[in-house]
């Protein structure tokens, strides 16, 4: 059974940086894309990034080029969204995506 | 940028057939994931690559595609089944994904 489980998430300040987390079994990891969706309170649903299976194709929804980075480590079976120059916008639940599974999410909240 | 548009509002009652359609452009080359949320909780799988059904899904949930448009069905909808809907596909190149706008489903 897949399991994801994100952390990472909190409260901080525009402009600030954060760096989720998210931590994968249950399928062979190193054969898998993976994607990190979020969703704003009372919003719908947004992909944000996704990562090749060997980490060497990076793409990203248009709001967050530049400032957010994808990254995986196949050893340690996780993925993770560093981000930069955080917005209030930026404000949502993340969620850890592969083959259409989720996790259950972490908060970020960017609020001064 | 890519969309996929997905009519904001679908309302039956309940024991009847609820249509969801989400079209996009790449919908004929890409597969489409249909997702259930219900209010306060994390969204979940109901069908993926177009068509196919989670362990644990009810049989009532089926997916199609034709074309442009994929289409999730909902025989005999229940008042359990009150949603938002979001279909969820990538574009042409299998780089970029997208979420539709999502459907509220109503059953009353």
């Amino acid at each position: 059974e897949v399991q994801l489980v994100e952390s990472g998430g909190d409260l901080v300040q525009p402009g600030g940086s954060l760096r989720l987390s998210c931590a994968a079994s249950g399928f062979i990891f190193r054969n898998y894309w993976m994607s990190w969706v979020r969703q704003a309170p009372g919003k719908g649903l947004e992909w944000v990034a996704n990562i090749k299976d060997d980490g060497t194709e990076k793409y990203y929804v248009d709001s967050v080029k530049g400032r957010f980075t994808i990254s995986r480590d196949n050893a340690k079976n996780s993925v993770y969204l560093q981000m930069n120059s955080l917005r209030t916008e930026d404000t949502a639940v993340y969620y850890c995506a592969v083959s259409g599974d989720w996790g259950q999410g972490t908060l970020v909240t960017v609020s001064s | 940028s890519y969309e996929l548009t997905q009519p904001p509002s679908v309302s039956v009652s309940p024991g009847q057939t609820a249509r969801i359609t989400c079209s996009g452009d790449a919908l004929p080359k890409r597969y489409a994931y249909w997702y259930q949320q219900k209010s306060g909780q994390a969204p979940v799988k109901v069908i993926y690559e177009d068509t196919k059904r989670p362990s644990g899904i009810p049989e009532r949930f089926s997916g199609s595609s034709s074309g442009t448009m994929a289409i999730l069905t909902i025989y005999g909808a229940q008042v359990e089944d009150e949603a938002d809907y979001y279909c969820y596909s990538s574009d042409s190149s299998g780089n970029v994904w997208v979420f539709g706008g999502g459907t509220k489903l109503t059953v009353l």
